[in-house]
């Protein structure tokens, strides 16, 4: 079945610190693969998608480029703010359900 | 475009009862899921929803279960509450439920089973 690993937190950096979440994935075809991030006290909120390999989905200064000879996605941003301090998802989907990694919760300090 | 939609947003229940949320998907869309968060599984898939018919089911006992309308809303409903069913449950919406497709999601119906 499919299922998705990402890094365990929980991650704190200071600000302006480079930010990497590693995101590998076992499907058995071709997924989409997606970036969610959850606020305290909200839903997930779609943060990038890449929707086949080499492709680079990026949003708000992340990044994520889909590479299917490692089957990975892994998550960077060169410089946090503060107000990157969340809880973020590495999700696949195929055949339109969505299956999720644990999350990983990052901390950004001022 | 308003956002998804879910009522209510807090729930507190009894084990035992029984209990419907209701999630409006986005204009236009017509692909509904649901999703549970727990702090100790994680996000889980239970169903989707498309031009009414049931596509998708997770592996959640036959307590829960869903519907669509033709107007693409969507109701969840959980028979004889257990403790363990307290959790975030989440609505997302999409156009069509394809690999592709992007889910939006709402805010969530935080339900207490007590």
């Amino acid at each position: 079945g499919n299922s998705v690993t990402q890094m365990e937190g929980p991650v704190t950096l200071s600000e302006e610190a480079f930010l990497t979440i590693n995101c590998t994935y076992t499907a058995t075809g071709y997924p989409s693969l997606f970036w969610y991030v959850q606020y305290p006290g909200e839903g997930l909120q779609l943060l990038l998608k890449a929707t086949k390999a080499d492709d680079k989905g990026s949003n708000k200064g992340f990044e994520a480029t889909y590479r299917k000879e490692t089957t990975s996605f892994h998550l960077e941003k060169g410089s946090v703010q503060v107000s990157d301090s969340a809880v973020y998802f590495c999700a696949l989907s195929e055949g339109g359900k969505l299956s999720f990694g644990a999350g990983t919760t990052v901390t950004v300090r001022a | 475009k308003a956002g998804v939609t879910q009522t209510p947003r807090y729930l507190i229940k009894t084990r035992g009862q029984q209990v419907t949320l209701s999630c409006s998907p986005i204009s236009g869309h017509r692909s509904v899921s649901w999703y549970q968060q727990t702090p100790g599984q994680g996000l889980q898939f239970l169903f989707e929803y498309f031009s009414e018919t049931q596509r998708n089911k997770g592996n959640f006992p036959g307590r829960f279960s869903g519907r669509q309308f033709s107007n693409s809303r969507s109701e969840m409903n959980v028979s004889t509450l257990e403790l363990g069913d307290s959790a975030l449950y989440l609505c997302a919406s999409s156009g069509n439920p394809g690999n592709a497709d992007t889910q939006y999601f709402g805010p969530g119906t935080r339900l207490t089973v007590l």
